[in-house]
């Protein structure tokens, strides 16, 4: 069955350091989505993106942050200079349409950040 | 965005039925009723969705109020692997908005 996939698992920083967070969506899916999750806290929606720039993005999602579709098959979120409040659990998920009855977002493992 | 309100916690024992209740007074008209779910260290995972009419898939059914105010997920035989927290969400059919989550239904599957 077709999956997203995020690298790395974990990574951990220094604080102030810049961190490239990578997802491959599935392949046939045209909406790429990150979320974070601070732990014991809610799933949060940060940003979304279609057609090679961002469709949504929530007010987490300020100038430190930036995401890239390099290539045709990575979906890439950057974080600059980071903070220990960026440390979270940062998931990827794509779907093949916005809405309706194909809209279902598929959700990767997750990248676990931790910020010193 | 509409909200949905979903009990903290729910306990089964495993092999009967679950039945996950959620709110949704304010929904509108083109509002679609999405169930996703998050096992322990684990992304979120789809679920089933519906829009008026009850929906079965191999995961579970989504039984939908004939006024759309309140839907109900069931789990026909409650696994350990179903111990998860279930998330109720509204979203426009149009997709134009984000899947937003809230705090879920705490569900511990008891063997």
């Amino acid at each position: 069955e077709p999956e997203v996939t995020q690298t790395p698992s974990h990574q951990v920083t220094q604080m102030g350091q810049e961190v490239i967070l990578r997802c491959v969506p599935i392949s046939n899916h045209l909406y790429f989505y990150w979320y974070r999750q601070i732990l014991g806290q809610k799933v949060e929606f940060l940003v979304s993106f279609y057609n090679n720039e961002i469709s949504e993005k929530s007010e987490i999602f300020d100038d430190q942050f930036s995401v890239e579709r390099p290539d045709g098959s990575n979906f890439t979120l950057k974080i600059r200079s980071t903070k220990l409040e960026d440390s979270a659990m940062y998931f990827c998920a794509s779907s093949e349409s916005a809405g309706g009855n194909t809209g279902e977002l598929f959700f990767g493992e997750g990248s676990r950040l931790t910020v010193l | 965005d509409a909200k949905t309100t979903q009990p903290n916690s729910m306990e089964s024992n495993e092999e009967e039925p679950v039945h996950l209740p959620c709110n949704h007074s304010t929904i509108s008209g083109t509002d679609y009723i999405h169930w996703y779910r998050q096992l322990p260290s684990q992304g979120p995972e789809y679920v089933i969705h519906g829009l008026t009419s009850n929906v079965n898939n191999r995961m579970a059914s989504l039984a939908i109020a004939e006024d759309r105010k309140s839907s109900t997920l069931i789990l026909h035989r409650a696994t350990l692997r179903d111990a998860a927290v279930y998330y109720c969400i509204l979203r426009d059919r149009s997709g134009n908005t984000p899947l937003v989550f809230g705090k879920g239904t705490r569900l511990s599957v008891i063997a």
